[in-house]
């Protein structure tokens, strides 16, 4: 099965000012298809987890821009380029390439 | 409006059987692969079972293979998720999802 790794797996934002979290996996993510399976999920207190980007950097509908992906075949990033009191809560990636999917340990993430 | 209704959760005693329905609307469901996903308290997000548009393609996490069946209808919009020889460690809330949307979750709990 492949391992999905975060970091850090918590964070203490500063309000306006930009963080970053990065999710490993232990095989490539790179579909024969051309396109990377592999999802973000934010899990804000007490809600059920809610898409935040797709395909690596797509974003879902509704997200703010403020939100970010990068990177490619073991190695991704999420960006907030300037996060808000409401971005609080744990963050996930997610690989979807084949079965079983798995999931990041999470990072959660709270504000300074 | 987009929504996942999840039901069938409860309390079962080890060794027994539970069968979990989540019913969606505001979607086409038949264009979705769907999932299932638990949680246990204060626990990260675990991939359960996914089965594709068509139920062509069904995969489980190594944890609850054997045991589980996931399944679908799509005449009635609906997922399945038959449990057998539940645990303890099956105890979670378990969400449905088709990716992009998610529902809010129906308890399990496993205990004598």
């Amino acid at each position: 099965d492949i391992v999905m790794t975060q970091t850090p797996l918590s964070l203490s934002a500063t309000p306006g000012q930009p963080a970053s979290i990065s999710c490993k996996s232990s095989e490539s993510l790179q579909h024969s298809d051309g396109k990377t399976y592999l999802y973000w999920y934010l899990q804000k207190p007490g809600q059920s987890p809610q898409l935040l980007l797709y395909e690596v950097s797509s974003r879902f509908s509704g997200v703010p821009d403020r939100f970010s992906g990068s990177g490619s075949g073991t190695d991704f990033t999420l960006k907030i380029s300037r996060v808000e009191a409401e971005d609080v809560g744990v963050y996930y990636c997610m690989h979807g390439i084949r079965f079983p999917w798995t999931f990041g340990q999470g990072t959660r993430v709270d504000i300074k | 409006e987009v929504q996942l209704v999840e039901s069938g959760g409860g309390l079962a005693q080890p060794g027994r059987s539970l069968r979990l329905s989540c019913v969606a609307s505001g979607f086409t469901f038949e264009d979705y692969g769907m999932h299932w996903v638990r949680q246990g308290l204060g626990k990260g997000l675990e991939w359960v079972a996914g089965i594709s548009w068509n139920a062509g393609n069904k995969g489980y996490a190594d944890s609850v293979k054997g045991r589980f069946t996931i399944s679908r209808d799509n005449a009635k919009n609906a997922l399945y998720l038959e449990m057998n020889s539940l645990r303890g460690e099956d105890t979670a809330l378990y969400y449905c999802t088709a990716g992009d949307f998610w529902g809010q979750g129906t308890q399990v709990t496993v205990s004598s």
